[in-house]
């Protein structure tokens, strides 16, 4: 089972902002990161070290923490983000751990 | 642009062991630790192991006894072999670079996945 826990399932309005959480205690210690997958792709890195993003992916996505809580935030959804989100750390041991992840639905 | 490519075996019978390489292309193979990620259908990430170009590794505590992720500097490949492969054991099969200088290094550059089914 993971240490990290997450909603099984958001969703929100095309436009709307919509916000994903992951909640561990490891997170007291250990950035947070957070991935993106569409059905039969790769994950996609989109948040790391709780705030920063990659090239290329649009600031519509960021990311926070606080205490043993981290977020990802998408504002002005568009159709496009419809898919799984992931968020990753480090567990007990120091090992890299994922949250079950939380399928993320525009209506 | 550092790129993953990734092969092996995709169908497996109970007790068989599982042999997977990833090649990387772009950017540099040694100073990063390259780990394989699973997830099974349906179902989230779960990490496999790591390890770097010097062959430190680490292990999944759940599945350390049946994995071993070795690296061919001269190649830059990584292979994934897990032993007494089950049912359980179906999923489709990620390597990944870490990312370094942080808490959490996080996975940067993916391989597009080997799906991988054991049965009789």
């Amino acid at each position: 089972s993971s240490e990290l826990t997450q909603d099984h399932a958001v969703s929100v309005a095309l436009g709307q902002t919509v916000r994903v959480t992951c909640l561990g205690d490891s997170l007291r210690s250990y950035y947070a990161n957070w991935y993106q997958q569409k059905p039969g792709q790769a994950p996609v890195l989109l948040i790391y070290d709780k705030d920063k993003r990659p090239s290329g992916i649009p600031d519509r996505f960021s990311g926070s923490i606080s205490g043993h809580t981290a977020s990802l935030t998408i504002t002005e959804t568009q159709a496009e983000d419809e898919a799984d989100y992931y968020c990753h750390s480090r567990d007990s041991r120091g090992n890299p751990s994922f949250g079950p992840g939380t399928k993320v639905t525009v209506l | 642009q550092v790129h993953l490519q990734q092969w092996g075996a995709g169908l497996l019978k109970p007790s068989e062991t599982l042999s997977l390489t990833c090649a990387v292309y772009g950017g540099s193979f040694s100073g990063y630790y390259w780990s394989w990620i699973r997830q099974p259908p349906g179902k989230g990430l779960e990490w496999i192991g790591e390890s770097d170009h010097s062959g430190r590794g680490n292990y999944n505590p759940s599945l350390k006894s049946r994995v071993t992720i070795s690296l061919d500097t001269s190649k830059s490949q990584i292979s994934l072999k897990m032993t007494s492969m089950s049912v359980a054991d179906t999923a489709v099969y990620f390597c990944a670079r870490e990312g370094a200088n942080t808490s959490s290094p996080p996975f940067e550059f993916w391989g597009q996945g080997t799906p991988v089914t054991v049965s009789s």
